[in-house]
């Protein structure tokens, strides 16, 4: 079954303790990335990851480190947790596809979230 | 990504259709429009895409404006099940928005 797999689902922390969540795709994508949601603010990307060793930020990307050492693993870092980073997150992989002269379509594949608290 | 503007949230009745409208007037000429769903707290969950012609596949329709500034998704027969935040994005899918919390009744 493709899927995009995250760990921990649950954590619950406290300021300063560094942690990694987890993530994985079984579906041979390029893209992967992260986002995370608060109450009335959307998703936001976090960073995102066009291949192997190539990653670069998105809206929201202090706090936050990643690394992509294999195509199928995108783990996200938080080195010194705060409360401000108390969230939902998701990762997300995409597939790409480009018909004729339109430009690129993508379909992204979420994982079921990580709702991390930070005391 | 083309800044796109929802309803915050619309109500339908079980089994009756749900119309979704999305305005999108900045997309650009080669941008697709894309509608995800999210029930509860779940990960995002595509639904359907277009750039130009409506499109139809087993989950809803989505119906394009000739000049693709704004865009309907459709749910034919709505169910409980169909209760979620539906987003409308177009672009690159870098920022989903808030959303339309849609509530089926029963």
């Amino acid at each position: 079954e493709a899927q995009v797999t995250q760990n921990p689902r649950y954590l619950i922390t406290v300021t300063g303790k560094k942690l990694t969540v987890t993530c994985s795709q079984n579906m041979n994508h390029e893209y992967m990335s992260w986002y995370r949601q608060d109450p009335g603010l959307g998703l936001r990307q976090i960073y995102y990851s066009m291949n192997v060793e190539v990653t670069d930020k998105g809206d929201v990307p202090e706090g936050y480190k990643v690394s992509r050492k294999e195509k199928r693993n995108f783990p996200l870092i938080l080195e010194s947790p705060s409360p401000n980073q108390t969230s939902l997150y998701f990762c997300a992989s995409r597939r790409a596809w480009r018909p004729g002269l339109a430009g690129w379509g993508y379909e992204q594949y979420f994982g079921p979230g990580t709702r991390l608290t930070v005391t | 990504d083309a800044k796109t503007t929802q309803p915050t949230s619309m109500d339908c009745a079980e089994g009756r259709a749900a119309n979704l409208p999305c305005n999108h007037s900045t997309i650009s000429g080669n941008e697709y429009v894309y509608w995800y769903r999210q029930i509860h707290s779940q990960g995002p969950q595509y639904i359907i895409h277009g750039l130009k012609n409506n499109e139809t596949n087993e989950m809803a329709s989505l119906i394009i404006t000739e000049d693709r500034k704004s865009s309907t998704l459709i749910l034919p027969h709505a169910t409980l099940r169909d209760t979620a935040v539906y987003y409308c994005i177009a672009g690159n899918q870098f920022y989903f928005g808030t959303g339309t919390s849609l509530t089926v009744i029963p």
